[in-house]
């Protein structure tokens, strides 16, 4: 099915850094979405942007919506051990066919070393 | 705390036998739900929609014979693993949408092992 490209596909961090990740499509999205998935659990919503340009803070997190509505990043300031996990972004939007359905990445891995 | 709850949390089951996940949105009616498949260390795969009321939406390769989706409430949609076998081993994640917020919300999700 059709994906999102997020990169970088995984990370290693020490506690304290910040980290970056991003996300694109060929397609142009109404909603993105990211989540936060830890092991044997369900995504976890973290931020959630609904117009172009938006930007948006969720304690150390601030996700933007790209002005195209074909990217999107998500920064996490001053990582801590807590925060290791997949983060997933999707992209809520109409697909061909005319049915609207979440899009998702393949996620990125966050190790995070004290 | 939790908007989206899915139960049970693991299965484990003999082949043949068929398998019912529940997932109940908590304090929101949702006309749509979903149900995925996660492979390890693979993104969630989209396996089926599921509406209120009406025949759920299967994505293509996804048996609808095998995965029996029932919407029968607008907080609680169903899905049944029959005759499960050993290759439908998997984790499987529902969720609900909020269509005030355009949001999806997902539940724990399902580890399912079908010996």
């Amino acid at each position: 099915g059709q994906q999102l490209n997020q990169s970088p596909q995984s990370m290693f961090i020490q506690e304290g850094e910040d980290v970056s990740m991003n996300c694109t499509s060929s397609s142009i999205f109404n909603t993105w979405l990211w989540y936060k998935q830890d092991p044997g659990e369900g995504p976890v919503l973290l931020i959630a942007l609904y117009k172009a340009g938006e930007l948006t803070s969720n304690g150390r997190l601030t996700a933007q919506f790209g002005i195209t509505r074909k990217d999107s990043f998500l920064n996490i300031s001053a990582s801590i051990p807590s925060d290791v996990g997949i983060y997933f972004c999707a992209g809520l939007g109409m697909l061909q066919g005319g049915s609207e359905k979440l899009v998702f990445g393949k996620g990125m891995k966050l190790t995070v070393n004290p | 705390g939790a908007v989206v709850s899915q139960h049970p949390s693991r299965v484990i089951c003999k082949s043949g036998t068929s398998v019912k996940i529940e997932c109940r949105s908590l304090d929101f009616q949702a006309t749509t739900m979903f149900w995925y498949r996660q492979f390890p260390k693979k993104s969630l795969m989209l396996m089926a929609t599921s509406n209120e009321g009406s025949k759920a939406t299967y994505e293509q390769g996804v048996e609808k014979d095998k995965f029996l989706i029932n919407h029968a409430s607008l907080t609680l949609s169903t899905l049944t693993v029959t005759s499960a076998h050993p290759e439908d081993s998997s984790f499987y994640i529902c969720s609900a949408r909020r269509s005030s917020r355009n949001i999806q919300y997902f539940g724990a999700g399902t580890r399912l092992s079908v010996l």
